[in-house]
């Protein structure tokens, strides 16, 4: 079975950095990209960036470049998403996906992130 | 960046009758397109992949159509485990990407 597992929910201070993680399992993690997508608490779905563990090609949405920074770790078959310095405007749940023919599937359980001072 | 409109917001529907629900892309993705479902507390799942295919395991009362910049979700017969909210997203320009805004689909 094809499976994303993300790292569980994170209560953070404005300012902190955090890195979230997904493992994909059941399939080769090399061969398919993975993305995030951010929502924003009663929101809708944002893409925020791509990656293509094999070569660590990445991609941003223009609305995330410089904000967060996708990486993945092909030998542990796990891809993070990380930011430098929270704000809290960044509480929202995360999802990891990944890109079967362009779409997304399957996708995490999703990572719940809370940053409140 | 391609925006994409679902409307309408919120569509109420009694059990077991058909619900359609829209997706206008601000210009042409082909058939580009995928239709998700989100229950509350849930991950999106994928149901609808190239405008029309059902993903797996998708029952055969979700169906897809539409080409260009209009496409179309239609659920023949709402079950009680089909109040959701649904979600298009087009993927013309890979890896960029847009969802739309989501329709909920709520018991009458």
């Amino acid at each position: 079975e094809v499976q994303l597992v993300q790292s569980g929910a994170e209560v953070k201070k404005p300012g902190e950095s955090l890195k979230i993680s997904c493992k994909g399992s059941g399939y080769s993690f090399t061969s398919y990209w993975i993305g995030w997508v951010r929502q924003m608490p009663g929101k809708g779905l944002e893409w925020m960036g791509i990656i293509y563990p094999g070569d660590s090609d990445t991609r941003y949405s223009p609305s995330f470049q410089g904000q967060v920074t996708i990486s993945a770790d092909k030998s542990i078959s796990t891809a993070y998403l990380q930011w430098s310095s929270l704000k809290a405007s960044d509480t929202a749940m995360y999802y990891c996906v990944r890109s079967y023919g362009s779409w997304f599937d399957p996708w995490g359980q999703g990572t719940l992130v809370t940053v409140s001072s | 960046e391609i925006v994409m409109t679902q409307s309408p917001a919120t569509l109420s529907v009694s059990p077991g009758e058909r619900a359609t629900l829209s997706c206008r892309a601000s210009q042409s993705v082909s058939s580009n397109l995928a239709w998700y479902q989100q229950k509350p507390g849930q991950a999106p799942r994928l149901l609808i992949y190239g405008a029309s295919t059902r993903a797996t395991g998708i029952p055969a009362r979700f169906s897809g159509s539409g080409s260009g910049t209009e496409f179309t979700l239609t659920i023949s017969s709402l079950q009680s485990e089909d109040f959701a909210v649904y979600y298009c997203q087009q993927y013309n320009n890979w890896p960029s990407t847009t969802f739309g805004g989501g329709t909920k689909v709520e018991i009458k």
